[in-house]
């Protein structure tokens, strides 16, 4: 099936750093989409990216959608100790609204 | 923004018992409604897309009289795991789009199945 490469797997920053996360595929994607998951939750929508180059900004967090349509990154700016979580990227092929998933980004802030 | 809900956020049932996981739009209405099920430190995978109306699309390796799909309105989908084993352990999430708009899928809190 459709594999995202999703780096890196984790990583440990102190408060006030700047994060950068990416993911990447072999394949083609229309839309990819950036959630944080807490534990023992659901995963919440943090940015949402439609277009080919698109750099959208939403709040601390700025992604991209590649312009080759097989990769995005997701920065966050000036971390805080809340912004501990897995982040995971998300794309969705063709016409389908069915995810495919990255295998996540664990991110601990240390204060 | 759009909100799911889902219900129960924890249940512990025996094996050989069935349990029923709602998944509800709370203020839009939702055509098509995802189960994704994820095991402990690892990614979501997708089980089934739920249609409202019509039978759920399984995804391959999904047994679809194990795991029963019912989608009978624009805002509440259900899944029942029938006669649970301890290898349906695990956390069971829905997500929905908003019809009409650019592509935004929203996630339920999840559903934390253990099977004793």
């Amino acid at each position: 099936g459709q594999q995202l490469n999703q780096s890196p797997q984790s990583m440990f920053i102190q408060e006030g750093e700047d994060v950068s996360m990416n993911c990447t595929s072999s394949s083609i994607f229309n839309t990819w989409l950036w959630y944080k998951q807490d534990p023992g939750e659901g995963p919440v929508l943090l940015i949402a990216l439609y277009k080919a180059g698109e750099l959208t900004s939403n709040g601390r967090l700025t992604a991209q959608f590649g312009i080759t349509r097989k990769d995005s990154f997701l920065n966050i700016s000036a971390s805080i100790p809340s912004d501990v979580g897995i982040y995971f990227c998300a794309c969705t092929q063709g016409g389908s609204e069915k995810l495919v998933f990255g295998k996540g980004t664990k991110l601990t802030v240390n204060p | 923004g759009a909100v799911v809900s889902q219900h129960p956020s924890r249940v512990i049932c025996k094996s050989g018992t069935s349990v029923k996981i709602e998944c509800r739009s709370l203020d839009f209405q939702a055509t098509t409604m995802f189960w994704y099920r994820q095991f402990p430190k690892q990614s979501l995978m997708l089980m089934a897309t739920s249609n409202e109306g019509s039978k759920a699309t399984y995804e391959q390796g999904v047994e679809k009289d194990k795991f029963l799909i019912n989608h009978a309105s624009l805002t509440l989908s259900t899944l029942t795991v029938t006669s649970a084993h301890p290898e349906d352990s695990s956390f069971y999430i829905c997500s929905a789009s908003v019809s009409g708009q650019d592509l935004s899928l929203h996630f339920g809190n999840g559903t934390r199945l253990t099977v004793t």
